[in-house]
């Protein structure tokens, strides 16, 4: 089982709140991956990390910011909540081996509704 | 742009029966990937296939790889409500080895009991 914990699972929260998904593995991988998810649909990518101080924004656009300062944490920051950001936010990471071999592991999810 | 894409988006079978969801890549993969998701949950890997027409099978999980390494299968023999989920496939995004991932949009597998 992989060592990936998000917190908080749950959260409610009132609009132009500021908000931090936090996110942790002990695994040691470079890697860290948010994605976006509605209720039985696709994955969206919203951020990505290759290491310590190297993030860039992932395919679908998102008002939210991400911070790599430690090789296991990669919280993300809300600077105003708004309904339309109501989802659920998935971490990953994962590392790369011989092979090309890149299975990536997943949180738990934090499933965010903004009133 | 790449896409994955997958079908059927829904499938209801009722226990026993079989099931497939099929998986069409626009680029050339250097591989896939086969995650499942359970109701409330994350989605969890299942399988890599590498090779073209790579065949592997988990118990009674069938995976397929074609031979152009552009599109994928996942077969589930007499399914049983413990199916129950969405099924991901995913390949390497863009080219590189970044770890990124483009995921199809899923199959969401319902099974009568």
């Amino acid at each position: 089982e992989a060592d990936i914990y998000q917190t908080p699972r749950y959260l409610v929260i009132g609009t132009g709140k500021k908000i931090t998904l936090e996110c942790s593995q002990t695994m040691g991988h470079d890697k860290m991956y948010w994605y976006q998810q509605d209720p039985g649909m696709e994955l969206h990518l919203i951020h990505y990390s290759y290491g310590v101080n190297s993030t860039e924004k992932g395919d679908l656009s998102s008002e939210s910011t991400v911070s790599r300062i430690r090789t296991e944490h990669f919280p993300l920051t809300l600077e105003s909540a708004r309904p339309s950001h109501t989802s659920q936010y998935l971490c990953a990471s994962s590392v790369i081996s011989a092979g090309e071999y890149n299975e990536q592991f997943f949180g738990p999810g934090t499933r965010l509704t903004v009133l | 742009g790449q896409q994955v894409m997958q079908i059927p988006q829904y499938q209801h079978v009722q226990e026993g029966e079989d099931f497939t969801t099929y998986c069409n890549s626009s680029t050339t993969l250097s591989n896939i990937q086969w995650y499942k998701q359970r109701p409330g949950g994350h989605p969890v890997f299942l399988i890599q296939l590498v090779k073209s027409g790579e065949v592997k099978k988990q118990k009674r999980l069938t995976f397929q790889f074609g031979e152009a390494k552009k599109n994928s299968s996942l077969h589930i023999t007499a399914t049983q409500t413990t199916d129950v989920g969405t099924y991901f496939c995913a390949g390497p995004r863009g080219s590189g080895n970044t770890g990124k991932l483009i995921f199809g949009q899923g199959t969401t597998l319902q099974v009568k009991p």
